[in-house]
């Protein structure tokens, strides 16, 4: 497609539930990234990937998040046993060879733990 | 550590009113500096973007001069419409190009 697409738009979790989220960058795009912008913040980031390789995962807040990107296209963002804090929206951007000016940002997912 | 900091919103102005959103940084190394722009119920766009010291970005009206001396990077549109109205990001890239950081956005409301 033309846009970095996510899905689902919206979720709604109970606490303790698991749940993924799906990021479909730009086709050819080798950088992936994921983001959490919370309530009124600014995004923060929580990995980044080269292809199918996971080069910084510095940002993910505990090891209940958990991303891959097996074949260097498609990429998932597991939460498990969601809490509250786990609520915000979660951006994937994508852009081709690490390129700086090219970043494209998905509309996000909405991630709601009740 | 690396951060940017940008001004609190919400800001409210007038159409036809002129638009400054302050936003200074820190970082280690030298950074590309970039506006985003986030309508609502939709993604980060990219507004404009700047590289090195004394570079200019600018798009639709917006530009923003990358200072070095000042470690800013601040927003101006002379005349802003109704259609501006949206949370305007202020973020860094350091030169190996994995991890931006964000400001906390400042909300623009301009009334009619």
């Amino acid at each position: 497609g033309a846009g970095v697409s996510q899905s689902p738009r919206y979720k709604v979790a109970k606490r303790g539930q698991d749940v993924a989220l799906r990021c479909d960058p730009i086709s050819g795009h080798v950088s992936l990234f994921w983001y959490q912008q919370a309530l009124g913040q600014g995004p923060e980031f929580l990995t980044y990937f080269q292809n199918e390789a996971q080069l910084d995962k510095s940002g993910l807040p505990s090891d209940r998040f958990f991303a891959e990107r097996p074949e260097g296209s498609v990429s998932t963002l597991k939460i498990q046993r969601t809490q509250q804090e786990d609520s915000a929206v979660y951006l994937c951007a994508s852009s081709f060879r690490g390129d700086r000016y090219g970043y494209t940002f998905g509309s996000g997912t909405r991630l709601t733990v009740v | 550590g690396d951060s940017v900091t940008q001004m609190e919103g919400p800001v409210t102005l007038s159409e036809e009113a002129f638009l400054t959103i302050n936003c200074t940084y820190t970082a280690t190394g030298y950074p590309s500096l970039f506006w985003y722009v986030q309508y609502p119920g939709e993604g980060l766009q990219l507004l404009l973007k700047a590289t090195k010291a004394d570079d200019k970005g600018s798009n639709k009206g917006f530009e923003a001069t990358y200072r070095k001396e000042t470690t800013s990077f601040h927003l101006e549109k002379g005349s802003v419409q109704v259609s501006d109205s949206a949370v305007y990001f202020c973020a860094l890239i350091l030169y190996n190009f994995n991890k931006f950081y964000f400001g906390s956005g400042t909300k623009l409301n301009v009334k009619p």
